[in-house]
């Protein structure tokens, strides 16, 4: 099974500042990663599939990067309603994992 | 609009079992794979199971196998998962969700259904 890491595990920042939130396999996935944005109470949102590719609907201000093990999700300046929890998965091999997750909290 | 609408949940103990529903519109049904997402309590997300549009392909964790069986029937647009033997650490919400090109990008969830394992 393939290990998703995320880090780091919180993320305090300010409306305006950009984040920069990492996921880490334990092994080659390509480029099959996808993130996705969790409010409190709400069901997750898809962001980004495949490594960059933005989803319907998604502001420019999101972006993902990487290959092989290392990705990287950015969000270049935090609006107020992107604050949350982001969760990356690989959809290279079954079982299909998610990694623990990312809270974006103001700081 | 797509929409997914999740219902069966509910307070079960150990041992017994559960049918979870999802009932789906604005899409053609037939056409995408779906699957099934769970999060215990305060925890992260889970993948739980998976099936194709034909349901020739069906796939699972290997904490469900042997307990849980995703199905569709595309006819009522609907999506389901039994689950059989239901231990504690099967609490969660679960959410049904549509699949966008490949099984892993899901772009439309339900708002999910409790689950509550309790003796």
């Amino acid at each position: 099974e393939i290990v998703l890491t995320q880090s780091p595990a919180t993320l305090s920042l300010s409306p305006g500042e950009r984040a920069t939130l990492s996921c880490r396999a334990s092994q080659s996935i390509s480029n099959y990663l996808v993130w996705y944005q969790q409010k409190l109470g709400q069901a997750p949102r898809l962001l980004i599939f495949d490594t960059f590719n933005r989803a319907t609907g998604i502001p420019a201000r999101f972006s993902g990067s990487g290959s092989g093990t290392d990705f990287t999700l950015t969000i270049s300046s935090l609006e107020p309603e992107d604050f949350a929890v982001y969760y990356c998965l690989q959809r290279s091999d079954w079982p299909y994992t998610f990694g623990q997750g990312t809270k974006v909290e103001i700081k | 609009e797509v929409q997914l609408l999740e219902s069966g949940g509910g307070l079960v103990q150990p041992g017994g079992s559960l049918r979870l529903s999802c009932v789906a519109s604005g899409f053609s049904f037939v056409g995408y794979a779906m699957s099934w997402v769970r999060q215990a309590p305060g925890k992260g997300l889970e993948w739980v199971s998976g099936i194709s549009g034909s349901s020739v392909n069906t796939f699972y964790i290997d904490s469900v196998k042997g307990r849980f069986t995703i199905s569709r029937d595309n006819s009522k647009n609907t999506l389901y998962l039994q689950m059989n033997s239901l231990r504690v650490e099967d609490t969660a919400i679960y959410y049904c969700a549509k699949a966008y090109l490949g099984m892993g990008i899901l772009d439309s969830w339900g708002q999910g259904t409790l689950v509550t394992l309790s003796s």
